[in-house]
């Protein structure tokens, strides 16, 4: 299976401030389609996870522009460039491109 | 408006068998992949299942393979897991998701004596 890790496991956040998580899987991530599947989910305490990036870099719609992706082959990023309240959760990426799809083991985004 | 609404989690006697479903609505059903991930009580994400369109590919992660089945019936735009040979290890919220896109609220499935 495609192991993804991510970096940090907890990142104490500053209102206002950017923040960023790392993600890395085992393989690359470029599907034979030559599409890369790997997305960014949110899950906010008591709450079903919610996709915020499909594809690396694509936004889901009604994700604020503050949230972006990048990255390629088995590195990749997810950048909030202001950190608000509501941003507090577990934040996972996931690759889609080999089966299983594989998750990392999520980050704990906390306001300081 | 879309909605995902899970049903039939329940607690269970390891051994036991469970079907969840999941009533899809606000989407085109028959258009999407559908799957199904659970989350254990304060673990990460796993995904569990996976089915086309039509149904005719299902795809399993190892730990369930032989023992949970995926289908669908695109005609009630509904999504089905059964689930035999339960286990302690699959305590967990259960999901179903249109392959990542859209997420149901999860139906809680409880693997105890």
């Amino acid at each position: 299976d495609v192991l993804v890790t991510q970096s940090p496991l907890s990142l104490p956040a500053t209102l206002g401030q950017p923040a960023s998580i790392s993600c890395r899987s085992s393989q690359g991530l470029v599907h034979s389609d030559g599409d890369t599947y790997l997305h960014w989910f949110q899950q906010r305490p008591g709450q079903s996870p919610r996709r915020l990036i499909y594809k690396v870099s694509n936004r889901d719609s009604g994700v604020p522009d503050r949230f972006s992706g990048s990255g390629s082959g088995t590195d990749f990023t997810l950048k909030i460039s202001r950190v608000e309240a509501e941003d507090v959760g577990i934040y996972y990426c996931m690759q889609g491109t080999h089966w299983p799809k594989t998750f990392g083991q999520g980050t704990k985004v906390e306001i300081k | 408006e879309v909605q995902l609404v899970e049903s039939g989690g329940d607690l269970v006697q390891p051994g036991g068998s469970l079907r969840l479903s999941c009533a899809a609505s606000g989407f085109t059903f028959s258009r999407y992949w559908m799957g199904w991930v659970r989350q254990a009580p304060g673990k990460g994400l796993e995904w569990v299942a996976n089915i086309n369109q039509d149904g005719s590919l299902k795809y399993y992660v190892d730990s369930v393979k032989g023992r949970f089945t995926i289908s669908r019936d695109n005609s009630k735009n509904s999504l089905y897991l059964q689930m035999n040979s339960l286990r302690a290890e699959d305590t967990a919220v259960y999901y179903c998701t249109t392959d990542g896109g859209y997420w149901g609220q999860g139906t809680l499935v409880t693997v105890s004596s």
